[in-house]
């Protein structure tokens, strides 16, 4: 089945603390991104992906990082989390460019303490 | 700066009744335009888009949405809502020959049985 999977699906954890939210896409896409969502916000890119190493900020991108080593894989990494990251967060994948139906993962709800 | 616009934050509606959801876009250029749903609990899915052509696309479940150039604007409607649509829905805009997606804040809805 094509699907894009987030892990973990929920997350508590404490300021500062390192954490990865992993994402994995199965359908060969090129593009891939990130996404929080926040109530009133509506969705905010924080970063993006057109291909293996390539790598864009977003609308905010500030205390997130990301890594394109493979090409079904584009994990978010929050090296100091701070409460103001609680969000819910989602990876997306599409085969190319902006004209192209983005897939979205089912999510992962993230508190930062 | 390019934005996406919707206006109706949240609507209820009661089943049986007419839906008409606003979206407008700031951007000069050439875009391909799109409705997401969110059902409860769910991630988002592709609810319809528009890449050229006729300007009035038809989607899943009864979902249509005109596109008029001139007024920059993608509103999604639906002769007879059911229980069952009620949801989040957000419309996107891609920016042609980019990977820049831009979403809008989102719009409620909540039908009535």
């Amino acid at each position: 089945e094509a699907q894009v999977t987030q892990n973990p699906r929920y997350l508590i954890t404490v300021t500062g603390k390192k954490l990865t939210v992993t994402c994995s896409q199965n359908m060969n896409h090129e593009y891939m991104s990130w996404y929080r969502q926040d109530p009133g916000l509506g969705l905010r890119q924080i970063y993006y992906s057109m291909n293996v190493e390539v790598t864009d900020k977003g609308d905010v991108p500030e205390g997130y990082k990301v890594s394109r080593k493979e090409k079904r894989n584009f994990p978010l990494i929050l090296e100091s989390p701070s409460p103001n990251q609680t969000s819910l967060y989602f990876c997306a994948s599409s085969p190319g460019l902006a004209g192209e139906t983005q897939y979205f993962g089912p999510g992962t709800r993230l508190l930062v303490l | 700066a390019q934005s996406v616009s919707q206006h109706n934050h949240h609507v209820i509606l009661s089943e049986a009744a007419s839906l008409e959801l606003g979206c407008n876009y700031s951007y000069g250029g050439t875009v391909n335009l799109f409705w997401y749903v969110q059902y409860p609990g769910q991630h988002l899915q592709l609810l319809l888009k528009y890449f050229s052509g006729d300007p009035l696309v038809k989607g899943i479940k009864g979902f249509e949405a005109e596109f008029i150039k001139s007024k920059f604007s993608f509103n999604l409607r639906k002769p007879s809502v059911q229980w069952s649509d009620t949801a989040e829905y957000f419309c996107a805009v891609g920016i042609s020959g980019t990977y820049k997606y831009i979403f809008g804040t989102g719009t409620r809805l909540k039908v009535l049985a």
